[in-house]
């Protein structure tokens, strides 16, 4: 089973909206990673939060992690049709950091 | 630079054909690894490499040998195709683990 579960699986908003998605894990972590892929594209990586951090921004993003509940949640705001993408969180799921482990992604499309 | 290069980009295989896909790097980045996604799915690890030499098996290694001769080229081979294996696959490399940059993809069919 994968390391990570996004929810929602699939979400469709309003041009200007803010779109949040959250990631489940099941074991310790260093850090987790959040990656954007385009249709039929290779993952982008978008931003990073440590195991000791709880919030991180980075232009419209904004990431949290609360490693007591193994979750973190990624919010974009005033989001733009350019943001339609699928969205997946990724974390270090061994102590040597060297399983990458993927989630299973959120689908969000932008209505204009 | 060129990042990631994977090739073929596109592959038809028959089932018990065997073949490589190939993956290069021009970042010199020691870590590398290979994902397969399945449609509508996340991408689950099939192997990957902390540097030349090393390789490790990841979520779903059966079915696939890779290995690191050197720090730019990672190929993953498939001994004996089966349908099963029929996906897009994914290459990707890091220098530090935290941050993952990836190639555009092979995708797979095997009939």
């Amino acid at each position: 089973s994968q390391q990570g579960e996004e929810d929602p699986q699939a979400l469709s908003i309003q041009e200007g909206e803010n779109a949040t998605m959250n990631c489940s894990y099941k074991t310790s972590i260093n850090n987790l990673q959040w990656y954007r892929q385009n249709s039929g594209r290779g993952l982008v990586h978008l931003i990073l939060i440590r195991s000791n951090e709880r919030e991180k921004h980075s232009g419209r993003l904004r990431v949290t992690l609360d490693t007591s509940k193994k979750s973190s949640s990624l919010l974009i705001t005033a989001s733009r049709a350019a943001d339609t993408a699928s969205y997946f969180c990724a974390t270090d799921a061994d102590s040597s950091a060297s399983k990458i482990i993927f989630g299973s992604g959120t689908r969000l499309s932008i209505r204009p | 630079n060129a990042g990631v290069t994977q090739t073929p980009k596109f592959q038809v295989l028959k089932t018990g054909q065997s073949m490589t896909l190939q993956c290069a790097q021009d970042m010199n980045h020691e870590y590398m690894s290979w994902y397969r996604q399945d449609p509508g799915m996340g991408l689950r690890l099939i192997h990957y490499s902390v540097g030349a030499g090393i390789t490790d098996q990841g979520e779903v290694p059966n079915g696939y040998n890779v290995s690191r001769s050197t720090t730019e080229d990672f190929p993953l081979r498939l001994l004996s195709a089966a349908p099963s294996q029929t996906s897009v696959y994914f290459c990707a490399s890091s220098y530090s683990r935290e941050k993952l940059f990836f190639g555009s993809g092979t995708q797979l069919s095997v009939l």
